[in-house]
């Protein structure tokens, strides 16, 4: 079945570390997307990407950091500069837009991060 | 900036009863319109959306929507409410051309009590 796989489903971090959640799509999808979603405030976007090699900051980017060396994968590192990082992480991906307007994004089922 | 608003943050209401639950936007131009649904315990799943034509759109499990651009607006319909239909809803929003991810609204928790 295609969809979205986020790994792990649910991560802590000490004080001072780098995590790295894994997301990863089968849909064959050019874009791909990071959310955060905090109680009472929806989803935030973190990073998006449209296609492999390139990278955009969402609204909320500072403490984050992305790559995307693959299509089919685009991990997202939480740094120690991210003074509040414990949330619900989503990842998204839709079909690009060239002829693809029309796309919903979909989501996968989400890393929940909480620190020590 | 663009933003998604939702006015109701916890609705609580009995089977059968009707709902609807409001979305605003702030976007100029051409807009994309979303309602999600994350039922407890579930990914986000895509209810119904809007892109052009006919403003009263169709989504599943009997949930619908109207578009009114007059009033920036993308409301959320159920004629009768179940049980199942407990969950926290999304309105989403996002411009035709350029940037594409979503701007979301911060969401309605729906409780259904039978």
């Amino acid at each position: 079945d295609g969809g979205i796989t986020q790994s792990p489903k649910y991560l802590f971090r000490k004080e001072g570390q780098n995590v790295t959640l894994s997301c990863e799509q089968n849909l064959n999808h050019d874009a791909m997307y990071w959310y955060r979603q905090d109680p009472g405030q929806g989803l935030r976007l973190i990073y998006y990407s449209q296609i492999v090699n390139d990278f955009q900051k969402g609204d909320i980017a500072e403490g984050y950091s992305v790559s995307r060396e693959k299509k089919e994968s685009f991990p997202l590192t939480v740094t120690s500069a991210q003074k509040n990082p414990t949330a619900f992480y989503l990842c998204a991906s839709s079909a690009s837009l060239e002829g693809s307007s029309n796309q919903p994004q979909h989501f996968g089922d989400g890393t929940r991060l909480s620190i020590l | 900036a663009q933003s998604v608003s939702q006015h109701n943050h916890h609705v609580i209401l009995s089977e059968a009863a009707s709902l609807e639950l409001g979305c605003n936007y702030s976007y100029g131009g051409t807009v994309n319109l979303f309602w999600y649904v994350q039922y407890p315990g579930q990914h986000l799943q895509l209810l119904l959306k809007y892109f052009s034509g006919d403003p009263l759109v169709k989504g599943i499990k009997g949930f619908e929507a109207e578009f009114i651009k007059s009033k920036f607006s993308f409301n959320l319909r159920k004629p009768s409410v179940q049980w199942s239909d407990t969950a926290e809803y999304f309105c989403a929003a996002r411009r035709d051309t350029g940037r594409r991810a979503l701007t979301f609204g911060s969401g309605t928790r729906l409780q259904v009590q039978p």
